[in-house]
């Protein structure tokens, strides 16, 4: 139990275009989700956090604007990254929680490469 | 605030008995959690512990001392599949999500 789902795994957009990544978790109502990114060889830096039907609350330094994220159900979170630019490239990760403990369910990641 | 302290890299012998340490500072604690992530992958979940003490899961274990704000993960019988970035994260203030440190990269070699 417990999984969750993310696509695209991997994304190459031209610099200036948008890119949607779906989070989904499939067998559990995840009541928050979370999407982080990381570096290579770095930690995961957390960005924004999201509870159904609600809006995000994004960390200090992250760009609400920028990273658009909409978690329209209990089982899907998107997170779109707006204009985007080279230095957006990244390994972007979304986790979820059921809400009945802090343990996260992490998804396998998208990699995006901004060209 | 938060502040989590791990080593950055560990290098270890397969067999071997590895202790990744954790120092933490939160000014409210809701539990210490240790991940494990493969290069490209996402995290997987190791332990929690919110309690005192030594909890062992297999060749895995993780200790917790809330009064000294420190934890170690503990790795025996090592093996190569081993070679990981091992995470350790606590609960922020809000108790709404977990903040990673910046993670142990372990080699093991035979």
């Amino acid at each position: 139990g417990a999984v969750v789902s993310q696509h695209p795994s991997r994304v190459i957009c031209k610099s200036g275009t948008s890119v949607k990544i779906e989070c989904r978790s499939l067998d559990f109502q995840a009541t928050t989700m979370f999407w982080y990114r990381q570096f290579p060889k770095k930690s995961l830096m957390l960005m924004a956090t999201s509870n159904e039907g609600s809006k995000a609350t994004y960390e200090q330094g992250v760009e609400k604007d920028k990273f658009l994220i909409n978690h329209a159900s209990l089982t899907l979170s998107t997170l779109t990254v707006t204009s985007a630019h080279p230095e957006d490239s990244s390994f972007y990760i979304c986790s979820a929680s059921g809400g009945g403990d802090y343990e996260q369910y992490f998804g396998p990641g998208t990699r995006l490469t901004v060209t | 605030g938060q502040n989590i302290d791990q080593p950055t890299e560990m290098t270890a012998t397969e067999g071997a008995i590895v202790q990744i340490n954790c120092t933490y500072q939160t000014s409210g604690f809701n539990g210490l959690f240790w991940y494990q992530q493969h290069a490209g992958e996402a995290p997987t979940f190791l332990s929690y512990n919110v309690l005192d003490g030594l909890e062992e899961k297999g060749r895995f274990s993780s200790f917790l001392s809330r009064s000294k704000g420190y934890s170690y993960l503990l790795l025996k019988e090592l093996q190569m599949k081993d070679s990981a970035s091992y995470l350790c994260a606590d609960v922020n203030q809000a108790g709404t999500a977990l903040i990673f440190g910046k993670g142990t990269t372990l080699s093991v070699s035979s």
